[in-house]
């Protein structure tokens, strides 16, 4: 079974409205997640670093005002995608390393349309 | 900056065929080279990964090699089927757990 869970799977939200992603690890506590998007046929790219306990760190070009982190426990974070719009449409997908860093399990990704 | 790339893009096979998948990587300083397995609409397998010291890892059909010199890795499918249809991503890390992913080889075995 998965050991990162994200929901939700699919979501279409209206244009200028928020919506939010959360990724969970299920067997372990993770104090770092980090957040990918993907566009149509192209490769995954890192926006950001959740740190439990302080603020994301964000790559560079990625809005950290559109694109909200929290990481709220050892277990969860959440990106929300603020005031959304059709080019936000994209896959968004987690990962979160084990504690002792030899594994880095994904999520099962997020489907975003923004119409 | 690290880029990661990989060829073929895309590939279509009769099954049967054994298959080589490449990813190529401008900075050779990496500690380990992972290649993943990606459905349609879903999220990452992970199928191998190797330590910089190592030069292979295998796992059933697969085997995986890195050569850090020359920045590149194969990774190898014997005997492909049509289940082994999806999208293959090499990715080396930065700044430890932070992946930097290749463009992916997107790979159909037809029966």
């Amino acid at each position: 079974g998965a050991v990162v869970s994200q929901h939700p799977s699919r979501v279409i939200c209206k244009s200028g409205t928020s919506v939010k992603i959360e990724c969970r690890s299920l067997d372990f506590q993770a104090t770092t997640m980090f957040w990918y998007r993907q566009f149509p046929k192209q490769s995954l790219m890192l926006m950001a670093t959740s740190n439990e306990g302080s603020k994301a760190t964000y790559e560079q070009g990625v809005e950290k005002d559109k694109f909200l982190i929290n990481h709220a426990s050892l277990t969860l974070s959440t990106l929300t995608v603020t005031s959304a719009h059709p080019e936000d449409s994209s896959f968004y997908i987690c990962s979160a390393p084990t504690p002792f860093g030899n594994t880095i399990y994904f999520g099962e990704g997020s489907w975003l349309t923004v119409v | 900056k690290q880029e990661v790339t990989q060829i073929p893009a895309a590939l279509s096979v009769p099954e049967g065929e054994n298959l080589v998948l490449n990813c190529s990587f401008t900075d050779s300083a990496i500690y380990n080279l992972q290649w993943f397995r990606q459905d349609p609409g879903k999220g990452l397998t992970s199928l191998l990964l190797i330590q910089s010291s190592q030069r292979e890892q295998t796992s059933g059909r697969l085997n995986a090699s890195l050569d850090k010199s020359s920045g590149r890795s194969t990774l190898y499918i014997a005997a492909s089927q049509p289940g082994d249809s999806a999208t293959y991503l090499c990715a080396v890390p930065y700044n430890t757990d932070k992946l930097i992913f290749g463009t992916g080889t997107r790979l159909q075995v037809f029966p």
